[in-house]
């Protein structure tokens, strides 16, 4: 079963630092989303990504976030300079097309903790 | 205005037994998607199923239905025949189509505890 990769599982930093969470989707996908929660609190949305560039972003998706596809396989989430409120899970989803049954596949999370 | 909302934060079900997880939902576009993820205490989103507006039948898969009512805007998930492993938290999440490749918006969850 093809599956959404993301690293690192958990990653510790400190107020200020920048983070970069990584994430390989589904080779055949075309649609990149990352999404993040924060503990004990509901799936937020913060971007999408198609044809590499940023087709839709939150308001939580402010100018510390940014987005890249690198090369061919990964999809990476950076955040400039963290803050303590930034501490949450963050999930990489990725889909094949933009119907209406298009399912996400979530990876596993990256557990961002911010000190 | 929020999309999804899940008015159950907790659920207690016997092993074995049928359980009704609710979700009603918020939207003017007549075109949309209706899903339900599961959350164990791992932590990954793990899809159940799916429904889409223009259905005509409930979605089925395996121990999981969703009872898809369009007028009251309500799409819950049963769950048939409780295991232990089913304990989790469970996401509904609605993805609205006429507007292109929206993303998908999840309610705040309920968690689900079967009880042996």
């Amino acid at each position: 079963e093809p599956e959404v990769t993301q690293t690192p599982s958990h990653q510790v930093t400190q107020m200020g630092q920048e983070v970069i969470l990584r994430c390989v989707p589904i080779s055949n996908h075309l649609y990149f989303y990352w999404y993040r929660q924060i503990l004990g609190q509901k799936v937020e949305f913060l971007v999408s990504f198609y044809n590499n560039e940023i087709s839709e972003k939150s308001e939580i998706f402010d100018d510390q976030f940014s987005v890249e596809r690198p090369d061919g396989s990964n999809f990476t989430l950076k955040i400039r300079s963290t803050k303590l409120e930034d501490s949450a899970m963050y999930f990489c989803a990725s889909g094949q097309g933009d119907s209406g049954a298009n399912v996400l596949t979530f990876g596993a999370g990256s557990r961002l903790t911010v000190l | 205005a929020q999309k999804i909302t899940q008015t159950q934060p907790g659920m207690f079900v016997q092993e074995k037994e049928a359980v009704t997880l609710d979700c009603t939902y918020d939207t003017s576009d007549p075109s949309y998607g209706l899903f339900w993820y599961k959350q164990p205490s791992s932590g990954e989103m793990i899809f159940l199923i799916y429904q889409g507006s223009y259905d005509q039948q409930n979605a089925t898969e395996g121990r999981y239905s969703l009872n898809f009512q369009k007028a009251r805007k309500s799409a819950n998930l049963v769950i048939s025949a409780s295991q232990l492993g089913d304990s989790a938290m469970y996401f509904c999440a609605m993805r609205e189509l006429l507007s292109g490749n929206t993303p998908l918006v999840f309610g705040k969850g309920t968690r689900l505890s079967v009880i042996a």
